[in-house]
């Protein structure tokens, strides 16, 4: 069965520059979520998108933004990055047809910041 | 704020052993209540979810959990583990569209 997909898997990026990951739902899905995870920490909700709209967020910076496009796809945007963004980056997905609203989580993206 | 508590950050089991792993939940309206699995550097992978109805739900690889709601606990149990299943798992509640709040995680260790 199709997962889904977070690109890249790997990113090094140095202090004060900006960074872009990507995030393609399971095929049908419409809500996609952010979520980043510390070494050895859970992981923490960022923000989530329901039909292109922002539906909740959560403990996302200002110097973070997402959206979702008209294939569902998402992009986290990430400027003037810090050593402490240097985490997992999950993308979710789950479809407003399931009542659990179940969340299938992607592979991630590690975000290395130097 | 609804939270998420997981009292056990290890835990460590002999191969063939039973296992539970404790997960309470803050007190609120009926939470849809999750378990999920992660081994180190991967995503993760969603063990059982429970919503409502009966409160004993069948997940997979053989895991189960039972929904206490006068214990606002969410218990994750295996009759035998195996040695595949030395991992992190994560009990997490919310719904809809909302972000999903986590606990600590407990650390899975298993003896030989």
């Amino acid at each position: 069965a199709a997962g889904v997909i977070q690109s890249p898997r790997h990113l090094i990026k140095e202090k004060r520059e900006t960074a872009t990951l990507k995030c393609y739902p399971i095929p049908r899905h419409d809500t996609v979520y952010w979520y980043q995870q510390g070494p050895g920490q859970d992981p923490q909700f960022l923000i989530s998108f329901y039909e292109k709209m922002q539906s909740d967020k959560g403990s996302i910076p200002d110097r973070f933004s997402a959206q979702q496009f008209s294939d569902y796809h998402s992009e986290l945007n990430m400027s003037s990055l810090e050593l402490g963004d240097s985490a997992l980056y999950f993308c979710a997905s789950s479809s407003s047809g399931r009542t659990s609203y179940e969340q299938y989580f992607g592979p991630g993206t590690r975000l290395t910041v130097t | 704020a609804q939270s998420v508590t997981q009292p056990d950050i290890h835990i460590t089991v002999s191969e063939g052993a039973s296992l539970e792993l404790r997960c309470n939940y803050s007190y609120g309206a009926t939470p849809y209540l999750f378990w999920y699995v992660q081994s180190p550097g991967q995503g993760l992978q969603l063990l059982l979810k429970y919503f409502s109805g009966d409160t004993l739900v069948q997940g997979i690889k053989g895991f189960e959990a039972e929904f206490k709601r006068s214990q606002s606990s969410f218990n994750l149990r295996k009759p035998s583990v195996h040695w595949s299943d030395a991992a992190e798992y994560f009990c997490a509640r919310g719904g809809g569209a909302d972000g999903l709040t986590f606990g600590k995680g407990t650390h899975l260790i298993i003896q030989p």
